[in-house]
């Protein structure tokens, strides 16, 4: 079945350092994947995404790197400031579904 | 120009009542989601809708019914509702088939007693 999951629950970085978040899915059959950020209290908020037939896309502070040989998806943010933290998630869309992952929560240390 | 409007935005419930949760999108977006999110934990699919008319189970669809009457709205309904259910429901729309990106709700907090 499908299933997107992550392998750090919690990531923390100093400010100005960079941010490596992981992911691992399973179905090889989507054709989008998807960074979102949720801040306390709010929606997630669409970072970057990526289609499946491509391996690295770059956007402003932030670039998505796709393994389709090992189903893995990274989302890298440089320079990382304190606006920042924030739980990620990643999602993949297959067909019309667009199906999370659990989220890892980036913490900013000044 | 609003994006997606969820109301209510908070909700207390009593075991075994009914209540729907409207969303409305003015983007003319074909693609609607209805999200559960619980404590600590990712969004769960519930049911989804591709077009006005149309609708299509999730992840969790039991204990839910929704309806897209309107291409606008997509509307979210308890019809017996359960303390499982207390979470934090997002509503989503999407424009196209060439993008992954969803625009979400503001959430509505439904709790069940």
């Amino acid at each position: 079945g499908e299933s997107v999951g992550l392998h750090l629950p919690t990531l923390s970085v100093q400010e100005g350092d960079n941010s490596i978040i992981n992911c691992a899915y399973s179905n090889s059959a989507s054709d989008y994947f998807i960074w979102y950020k949720q801040e306390s209290g709010k929606g997630p908020q669409f970072i970057i995404d990526i289609r499946s037939n491509m391996d690295k896309r770059q956007g402003q502070r932030v670039t998505v790197l796709l393994n389709k040989t090992v189903k893995h998806l990274s989302l890298q943010i440089a320079a990382t400031q304190p606006g920042d933290s924030a739980v990620y998630f990643c999602a993949e869309r297959s067909l019309d579904k667009v199906i999370f992952g659990p989220g890892t929560s980036l913490s900013v240390i000044p | 120009n609003a994006g997606v409007t969820q109301t209510p935005k908070f909700r207390v419930l009593k075991t075994g009542q009914s209540m729907t949760l409207l969303c409305a999108q003015d983007m003319n977006h074909e693609y609607m989601y209805w999200y559960r999110q619980d404590p600590g934990m990712g969004l769960r699919l519930i049911h989804y809708s591709v077009g006005e008319g149309t609708t299509a189970k999730g992840e969790v669809p039991d204990g839910y019914n929704v309806s897209r009457l309107k291409k606008q709205n997509f509307l979210l309904g308890l019809e017996s509702a359960a303390p499982s259910q207390t979470s934090v429901y997002f509503c989503a729309s999407r424009a196209g088939q060439h993008t992954g990106e969803l625009f979400f709700g503001e959430g509505s907090r439904l709790t069940v007693l």
